[in-house]
């Protein structure tokens, strides 16, 4: 194990659906991100956060709320969302964002089906 | 000029052959390449990196090589094997933002027994 865990692995949504995305991560690290991974694409940066806060949002529609409590949880809020955000949406920690040849460490995603 | 372009997008490889996959860049900025491997099921993980001060690493029986004037890098796998099976993904950051990864679009590598 990677020490990141997500819930759900799984979730199918309607368009008109609220639900939530959950990461925790258990290796003591201060920065946590958001991926999303579609097919033969690259996986596309989403949030950082580093000791708590949003360092980068990269310009993901506002359907996608991040919600960051301590350095050890991150939250994905979802609500109308379309069936093209259908995905595998990764979380990842590393120790920091100031150090060179930063390590994230991944969780093994929530598979996001919008129907 | 961020982009990383990785191919073949899917490789077969019999047991015990030599895999390899290749990725360009533009941006001569970029000074970390990692790769990432990635099982069905799971999230990656980093397999191995390099910094373009030199021109090949070695871990095992994977080898980054980096061409700096080429701006290319290329991951080999020597004695594939099934269980190395998976998708793998370049990237490559910024100095100063090393944890702002740009990925490939990746690679699924199937070895055959």
């Amino acid at each position: 194990e990677t020490g990141v865990t997500q819930t759900p692995r799984h979730l199918v949504m309607g368009m008109t659906n609220k639900k939530s995305l959950k990461c925790e991560q258990h290796l003591g690290h201060n920065a946590m991100y958001w991926y999303k991974q579609s097919a033969k694409k690259p996986l596309e940066l989403m949030f950082v956060y580093n000791f708590k806060e949003q360092t980068e949002n990269n310009s993901v529609p506002s359907r996608f709320s991040p919600e960051c409590p301590n350095s050890s949880h991150l939250f994905l809020h979802l609500h109308t969302l379309q069936p093209e955000d259908s995905a595998l949406y990764l979380c990842a920690s590393s120790r920091g964002t100031g150090g060179t040849n930063e390590k994230l460490f991944f969780g093994s995603g929530t598979q996001l089906s919008v129907l | 000029q961020q982009q990383v372009k990785q191919s073949p997008q899917s490789l077969i490889v019999q047991k015990g052959g030599i895999s390899i996959i290749n990725c360009a860049y533009e941006n001569t900025a970029f000074d970390y390449f990692p790769w990432y491997q990635q099982f069905p099921g799971k999230g990656p993980a980093l397999l191995i990196a390099i910094r373009p001060d030199v021109s090949e690493k070695k871990e095992g029986r994977f080898t980054i090589s980096f061409n700096k004037s080429a701006k290319q890098f290329s991951l080999h796998i020597m004695d594939s094997q099934p269980g190395d099976s998976a998708t793998y993904f370049c990237a490559a950051s910024l100095a100063d933002s090393s944890y702002k990864l740009i990925f490939g679009s990746g690679t699924r590598l199937l070895v055959r027994p």
